[in-house]
């Protein structure tokens, strides 16, 4: 079975920390996301990651950034955290290509909450 | 106009009959598709992935898939009240190298009620 997992389940910082968000798997997948979930504006990528140490901007990349220094690690970085980032953070992997290609598995998220 | 849409419910749905999930989505190049069930606080879990055109059954999940209509459904037979979540279809599209970019609809809230 894939696992991914993800460093906290809930985190709470305040206004400009900087946080840090680690999802690591199991399964030599090539490919690596970070999304985040809100109420009514569903699931919006970050960033994502194809091999180590690439990167590639998603959907709202702005206030975000990503680390991907070893295949099974990818590190989500809120340089200074705001309120508008509370939201649920979730981390994805897949693979390049096989079978399967393209399924992406979801690790357990992360509810981070700015004060 | 969102590339993939569906309808965000609630459907609600008696113990045992079948519940019929849609999705449509607007890019043609689109090649996999993907059914997910997401619970309250917790984060989606896949149930199937759909390739070709047709349908494709996974015990009491059926996908169905239309490409030339750009539709893609799921149908939950003998529903449970443990079916009661939010369903996500996500479509891929190319993407630089990375060839795999997911993106999801927002949602069908389903309720099974007893």
């Amino acid at each position: 079975d894939v696992k991914v997992t993800q460093s906290s389940r809930y985190l709470v910082k305040r206004t400009g920390e900087k946080v840090f968000l680690e999802c690591v798997q199991d399964m030599d997948h090539e490919n690596m996301f970070w999304y985040r979930q809100d109420p009514g504006l569903g699931l919006r990528l970050i960033y994502f990651s194809y091999d180590v140490k690439m990167k590639e901007k998603g959907d709202i990349p702005e206030g975000y950034s990503v680390s991907r220094e070893k295949k099974e690690r990818f590190s989500l970085i809120l340089e200074s955290a705001s309120t508008n980032q509370t939201s649920m953070y979730l981390c994805a992997s897949s693979l390049l290509a096989g079978v399967g290609v393209h399924t992406q598995y979801f690790g357990p998220g992360t509810r981070l909450t700015v004060l | 106009q969102k590339e993939v849409e569906q309808n965000s419910g609630p459907l609600s749905v008696p113990e045992g009959a079948i519940a019929s999930l849609n999705c449509t989505y607007s890019d043609r190049g689109s090649q996999s598709f993907f059914w997910y069930r997401q619970y309250s606080g917790k984060s989606p879990e896949l149930i199937m992935f759909i390739y070709s055109n047709g349908d494709k059954e996974d015990g009491r999940f059926t996908a169905q898939l239309n490409k030339a209509s750009q539709y893609v459904s799921l149908l939950i037979r003998d529903s449970q009240p443990s079916d009661s979540a939010t369903y996500l279809c996500a479509v891929s599209a190319l993407y630089k190298a990375a060839g795999n970019k997911l993106t999801f609809g927002g949602g069908t809230r389903v309720l099974v009620k007893p």
